[in-house]
């Protein structure tokens, strides 16, 4: 079955960087484009990232752009999330996705269990 | 940016009831319009894609409709397991944005 599972959360000062790391298994990982979605405590849900499936296209949120970089190991079904100068408003659950492989729909069909990301000094 | 707006922000119903959520696109975004449940502690779950199409093992009590910049998600009959907070998400263009989400409570 289908599995993502996301790793490298936990408390980071404001300022600093962290890694997230997302396991893929269950299906073809170098065929699916990959999204990260965050999550702030008792908020919304907010899209933050994408990266193709063979790495050559990204997307960013506005909110995140040149502070976080998406990445890709289809060698080791990874993804992940480098981020860096973080600031208290990036506190959230951070989940990887699948995209739907129906070619130019972007909705996500597959959700990881998510980790937490704290930002305080 | 296409923002993405939900109303009501909670919707109380009883079970057994319909529950009928709204989702109004800033712009047209044709069909492409996806809705999600996420229940407490839980992962977001894909329940309607294409604005209308729902996911497989979605029941059939879950419909979606509508095009343009406005859409709707109608729960037929709530069941206890259907009380959670419903996301819309447009994948018309890039940014991908969410709607901020309807919580559909016990009345």
């Amino acid at each position: 079955q289908v599995q993502l599972v996301e790793s490298g959360g936990g408390v980071v000062q404001p300022g600093r960087s962290l890694r997230l790391s997302c396991a893929a298994s269950g299906f073809t990982f170098r065929s699916y484009t990959i999204h990260w979605v965050r999550q702030a405590p008792g908020k919304g849900l907010e899209w933050v990232a994408v990266i193709s499936s063979d790495g050559s296209n990204k997307y960013y949120a506005d909110s995140v752009k040149g502070r976080f970089t998406i990445s890709r190991d289809n060698s080791k079904s990874t993804l992940y999330l480098q981020m860096s100068s973080l600031r208290g408003e990036d506190t959230a659950v951070y989940y990887c996705a699948r995209e739907t492989p129906d070619y130019g729909d972007h909705y996500l069909d597959y959700w990881g269990q998510g980790t937490l990301v704290t930002v305080s000094s | 940016e296409i923002v993405m707006t939900q109303s009501p922000a909670t919707l109380s119903v009883s079970p057994g009831e319909r529950a009928t959520l709204s989702c109004r696109a800033s712009q047209s975004i044709s069909s492409d319009l996806a809705w999600y449940q996420q229940k407490p502690g839980q992962v977001p779950r894909l329940l309607i894609y294409e604005a209308s199409t729902r996911a497989i093992g979605i029941p059939v009590r879950f419909s979606g409709s509508g095009s343009g910049t406005e859409f709707t998600l109608t729960i037929n009959s709530l069941q206890s397991e259907d009380f959670a907070v419903y996301y819309c998400q447009h994948y018309n263009n890039w940014p991908l944005t969410f709607g901020g989400g309807t919580k559909v409570e016990i009345k």
